[in-house]
């Protein structure tokens, strides 16, 4: 499958500067979020997630951040890579339980050299 | 490699014609999922599986089926294909407990385009 997204708000970057992309969440129950990475033609991959009692969670290069005051999660990408160009996600549970998700409308991230 | 196969990778259809899509995961995983993504929309949650022998539906079930006869198959049946099932479509699979404990594992997804 091809990646797809035509209409999505697009964030360019230099290679070596840092990336934020941010989302905006609905759920105030929701227990956790967790970040997505899709490439071109591929399936999503899961970055890195954070429970709703932390503020800051750090990974590799990326640091995710929650403002539940305003419903608002944001993923920093440290000096951007071009293999970092994708289309990044949010997503939540489902209500109900069995692991469902509820993702946002994704941002493409465009790293240019 | 283990994972989450979906077939076929491209389809075009006919108004009115029918089809599956296949996904088949190698993880044991007990819950398995079909999302769609549409341009400038998140993936949305078209049917899910709890278990061999079980479905349920999602957020957008109008116009497809599901089975899961096998634990490691799920798919999913467009009986009448319409031009507004357009899309991409991917599987994906988990294991019980939360997505944050475990995560998803998805497919590379199905473009499907009805003329």
């Amino acid at each position: 499958g091809e990646s797809v997204g035509l209409h999505l708000p697009t964030l360019s970057v230099q290679e070596g500067d840092n990336s934020i992309i941010n989302c905006a969440y609905s759920n105030s129950a929701s227990d956790y979020f967790i970040w997505y990475k899709q490439e071109s033609g591929k399936g999503p991959q899961f970055i890195i997630d954070i429970r709703s009692n932390m503020d800051k969670r750090q990974g590799q290069r990326v640091t995710v951040l929650l403002n539940k005051t305003v419903k608002h999660l944001s993923l920093q990408i440290a000096a951007t890579q071009p293999g970092d160009s994708a289309v990044y996600f949010c997503a939540e549970p489902f209500s109900g339980g069995y692991n469902k998700l509820i993702f946002g409308a994704g941002t493409r991230l465009a790293v240019h050299p | 490699n283990a994972g989450v196969t979906q077939t076929p990778k491209f389809r075009v259809l006919k108004t009115g014609q029918s089809m599956t899509l296949l996904c088949a995961q190698d993880m044991n995983h007990e819950y398995m999922y079909w999302y769609r993504q549409d341009p400038g929309m998140g993936l949305r949650l078209i049917h899910y599986s709890v278990g061999e022998g079980t479905t349920a539906k999602g957020e957008v079930p109008d116009g497809y089926n599901v089975s899961r006869l096998k634990k490691q198959n799920f798919l999913l049946g467009l009986e009448s294909a319409a031009p507004s099932q357009t899309s991409v479509y991917f599987c994906a699979s988990s294991r019980p407990g939360t997505a944050f404990d475990y995560g998803y594992t998805f497919g590379s997804g199905t473009r499907l385009t009805v003329v």
